[in-house]
């Protein structure tokens, strides 16, 4: 069965800093694998995906993701924070045996100004 | 656009109660989910429609949950003889056909706090 890991529950980062938000996952056919973001008092977005092609995906808010097949992890990326940046960040993966997605337990960045 | 929307967006109810959790997914979406997002934990999948046909029930935690889904459209997610661990919050989403590689879009969840 699927599963994914999010080994840090909390991120806290200086503005404008670099941050990496791990995700590891276990699945033994094909994924597509997604990162989701929760705003304070908001729902859950589509912040990117990998599906296929190139291994690294970007969103438009300067975040990016790159598949690392090896190493099963699909780290969450940004060269410099902003403090709008803060929010909980959801790694989940799918493939072609279930139709839902499957969640890691969220991490929370935390951009301290 | 109109997104998934839910109702109530906020439900308490004593222990023992039935509950009914709305959502209304995004027009034209054929595959609607229910998810469950509890204090500490991840988001646990309970239940996958496509059209107004569900199959896969696998994450329901117990015979009190059920759901349904008319129209092809609304769904309703019934909580019967609720408990305090059903305390969480309860998450739709809706898609366009259903399965992998779908985008998934979230309606804002609805918080039931039981009693």
């Amino acid at each position: 069965a699927q599963s994914v890991t999010q080994l840090d529950s909390q991120v806290p980062v200086f503005e404008e800093a670099p941050v990496e938000l791990r995700c590891n996952y276990s699945s033994s056919v094909s994924v597509y694998l997604f990162w989701y973001v929760q705003y304070p008092n908001q729902g859950l977005q589509l912040l990117l995906k990998y599906l296929s092609g190139s291994t690294l995906v970007e969103s438009i808010n300067g975040f990016e993701a790159e598949f690392n097949k090896s190493q099963t992890s699909f780290h969450l990326r940004k060269p410099s924070v902003h403090i709008s940046d803060t929010a909980e960040y959801f790694c989940a993966v799918s493939d072609n045996r279930a139709n839902n997605l499957f969640f890691g337990t969220g991490t929370r960045l935390t951009v301290i100004p | 656009g109109a997104g998934v929307s839910q109702s109530p967006s906020n439900k308490v109810t004593e222990k023992g109660k039935d509950v009914e959790l709305r959502c209304d997914p995004i027009s034209g979406h054929t595959a609607l989910y229910w998810y469950r997002q509890s204090l500490g934990q991840g988001l646990e999948f309970l239940i996958y429609f496509q059209g107004n046909s569900a199959p896969d029930k696998s994450g329901l935690p117990s015979d009190r949950f059920s759901a349904e889904r008319t129209g092809g459209s609304v769904s309703t997610l019934t909580i019967q003889r609720t408990q305090q661990e059903d305390s969480a919050v309860y998450l739709c989403a809706s898609s366009f056909s259903g399965g992998p590689p779908d985008t998934q879009y979230f309606g804002p969840g609805t918080r039931l706090t039981v009693l």
